[in-house]
């Protein structure tokens, strides 16, 4: 049982480019998210999915898109890379409240 | 006001000191509560769950007062291991979404 997965674990990215940051879970979990946490702040919430083929905006949804195919796999894409995408992203799923999280992806655009 | 606000520290304590972090939380409709860690650039790890007035697990309790909508922490016994940012989180009632405080950095020194 690995739980939550992310891939890569890091990444660097040129202003411009494009890329998917990839989430999966073994725990047959119905609810994922996606979370950034910048330097020194706390974790704001993306998008999130109550299940495969629902997905909804969280707090900043801008320049990320999602989809949610499978309920295992939950992929995050940055379209245009701007420099204030820098940040760790989070993927977290949960069954009832409590959320549990992978280890991350630190993605920092140049 | 934020809806779920955190003292950010940091608290410095030595090793076996008993420190308490409280939380505060803005609505009223939030029926759980939850402690995350975070270690330094790593995913939040769930700590404990709060659903009634409090829970206890070793050397951690955390207690609910929803008459004045706080939840605390106390660690007994401080270890090094201990030190780490901790999350106050409000589930927000909707789409099992949680609502995370910006953490209250702690220290323990030998």
């Amino acid at each position: 049982n690995a739980g939550v997965t992310q891939t890569p674990k890091f990444r660097i990215l040129k202003i411009g480019q494009s890329m998917t940051l990839q989430c999966a879970q073994d725990m047959n979990h119905n609810y994922m998210y996606w979370y950034r946490q910048d330097p020194g702040m706390g974790l704001k919430l993306i998008y999130y999915s109550v299940g495969a083929g629902i997905t909804d905006k969280g707090e900043v949804p801008n320049g990320y898109n999602v989809s949610r195919s499978t309920t295992e796999d939950f992929p995050l894409r940055l379209e245009l890379a701007a420099p204030s995408q820098t940040s760790v992203y989070f993927c977290a799923s949960s069954s009832m409240d409590e959320q549990y999280f992978g280890p991350g992806t630190r993605l920092t655009v140049t | 006001r934020k809806e779920v606000e955190q003292d950010p520290g940091p608290f410095n304590v030595p090793e076996g000191a008993t420190v308490a972090f409280n939380c505060t939380y803005s609505n009223s409709a939030s029926q759980s509560f939850f402690w995350y860690r975070q270690d330094c650039r790593k995913e939040p790890k769930l700590l404990m769950s709060v659903y009634s007035s409090g829970n206890e697990d070793g050397r951690f309790t955390a207690q609910l007062n929803r008459a004045s909508q706080y939840i605390s922490l106390l660690i007994r016994d401080s270890k090094l291991s201990d030190s780490a940012t901790y999350l106050c989180v409000a589930y927000a009632g909707n789409n099992r979404k949680l609502i995370w405080g910006l953490g209250t950095s702690l220290a323990v020194n030998p």
